[in-house]
């Protein structure tokens, strides 16, 4: 199966950039997704990147994508103490017909210090 | 607004009862998932539903069941809660197929004494 891997922890200033970086193995993902938890909460869809584009900028978001490597980072570009959370890297499965199925990765904590 | 809702928020029960956590959503969204996700680990997928039709996961343990009585309604039945199942519960929908995105719901924390 599908294995997604992400750094554990991450801690920046705030101001600073964040970089956030996830491998996957399965190269058939269509679309990959990001997604936000904060604590005690369900997730929050960020941004997402289609396998045929390589950047996607988002506002403050910027998802580059290296299909050869299968590696997705996400970018955040002047972090915010607003922005502490685990973020979780998503790549999508089809089930072949009319669904999908995202496989998470492990979540990176990012911790923004003011 | 639009939205997944899932009740009770938290909910304790005792080893071996039976316990069912609800879903509901505005969306008429196709499909509903259940995610488990146990503490500092990745949401992990257990089943879903497109329309009426169930699909489980492979390592999906038997003691997990779910069922939709109708489009707006998921229900997922633990039927003999053992502590290893303790976890945060989150149910998703969407309208099916790739590029459609997962809507989550606010989960339900599960406790089992």
């Amino acid at each position: 199966g599908e294995d997604v891997e992400q750094s554990l922890f991450l801690s920046v200033r705030e101001g600073d950039s964040s970089v956030i970086n996830c491998t996957y193995t399965d190269s058939s993902s269509t679309y990959l997704y990001w997604y936000k938890q904060e604590p005690g909460a369900g997730l929050q869809l960020l941004t997402y990147i289609f396998s045929n584009m390589d950047m996607k900028q988002d506002q403050r978001l910027t998802v580059l994508l290296n299909k050869k490597d299968k590696h997705l980072s996400l970018r955040i570009a002047d972090t915010q103490t607003g922005d502490s959370a685990i973020y979780f890297c998503a790549p999508e499965q089809s089930y072949g017909g009319a669904t999908n199925k995202l496989i998470f990765g492990t979540g990176t904590l990012l911790a923004v210090q003011p | 607004d639009a939205m997944v809702i899932q009740n009770p928020r938290y909910q304790v029960t005792q080893f071996g009862k039976p316990v069912t956590l609800s879903c509901s959503q505005t969306l008429n969204h196709n499909v509903m998932y259940w995610y488990q996700q146990k503490s500092s680990q990745a949401p992990k997928l257990l089943f879903h539903y497109y329309d009426k039709d169930f699909n489980n996961e492979a390592d999906t343990p038997d003691n997990f069941q779910s069922r939709r009585p109708n489009t707006s309604f998921c229900f997922l039945d633990i039927r003999s809660p053992g502590l290893g199942d303790a976890a945060m519960y989150l149910c998703a929908t969407s309208m099916g197929g790739p590029r459609y995105e997962q809507f989550f719901g606010p989960g339900t924390r599960l406790t089992v004494l």
